[in-house]
């Protein structure tokens, strides 16, 4: 079973520019979880999808940081314009959970973001 | 807010000498503890999740236990392979969303 896949590993932009950053989850994972690292700092999460709705966007920093996942497979995550601050490694997560089973999350390599 | 301390920060052991991580947690109401390794410039591996006080889990030379305050991941007779960062994250009935600590970097030396 392939696990969750993120594209690119890398990237490098300029202050201002557009990135978007791709997750494929586990085939049959309804949950999609797009997480953090920024330097020196623990991973903190940014936000859930269940399926193609999001479940909770309390992590997402500003507006500046637009998250879908249509027809409730891949999801992107686009930064637009994107800020010095918003360097770090971005990790996507998903998981299989029904009502009342419990949530086991499995992640992605990450990508690497590095705005100049 | 939910907060997460894991301690040491670092930790460097010999081939064989078993050592203990500690994960202390404040939630709100608990729904899992989750433990992962972490190797350089790879994701979170899933290791455990424990789910009640006195609930243990084991994987090889790893050993999770929990408590209403805290988890310990037990290592006995590490190997140079086991070297990576342990990390430890708390999901809250509330919500899916995992709150991670900052990980303990663990050195085993042949």
């Amino acid at each position: 079973e392939a696990g969750v896949t993120q594209f690119p590993s890398h990237s490098v932009i300029e202050k201002g520019q557009t990135v978007t950053l791709r997750c494929d989850p586990i085939s049959g994972h309804d949950n999609l979880y797009w997480y953090r690292r920024v330097m020196g700092k623990e991973i903190k999460f940014l936000l859930h999808f269940v399926k193609e709705s999001k479940q909770d966007e309390s992590g997402m920093p500003n507006n500046r940081f637009l998250a879908e996942r249509t027809g409730g497979t891949y999801s992107t995550l686009k930064v637009q314009p994107a800020e010095l601050e918003d360097s770090g490694v971005y990790f996507c997560a998903s998981s299989h959970l029904g009502r009342g089973t419990r949530d086991e999350q499995f992640f992605g390599p990450g990508t690497r973001l590095t705005v100049l | 807010e939910d907060q997460v301390t894991q301690s040491p920060e670092a930790l460097r052991l010999q081939e064989g000498e078993s050592s203990s991580l500690n994960c202390s947690y404040t939630v709100s109401g608990l729904r899992g503890l989750f433990w992962y390794r972490q190797d350089p410039g790879k994701g979170p591996e899933f290791l455990f999740t424990l789910y009640s006080a006195g609930e243990e889990k084991e994987k090889e030379r790893l050993k999770a236990t929990l408590t209403k305050k805290e988890s310990f991941l037990h290592i006995t007779a590490p190997k140079p392979e086991d070297s990576a960062t342990y990390l430890c994250a708390v999901q809250d009935t509330g919500r899916r969303a995992l709150t991670f600590g900052s990980g303990t970097r663990l050195q085993v030396q042949p």
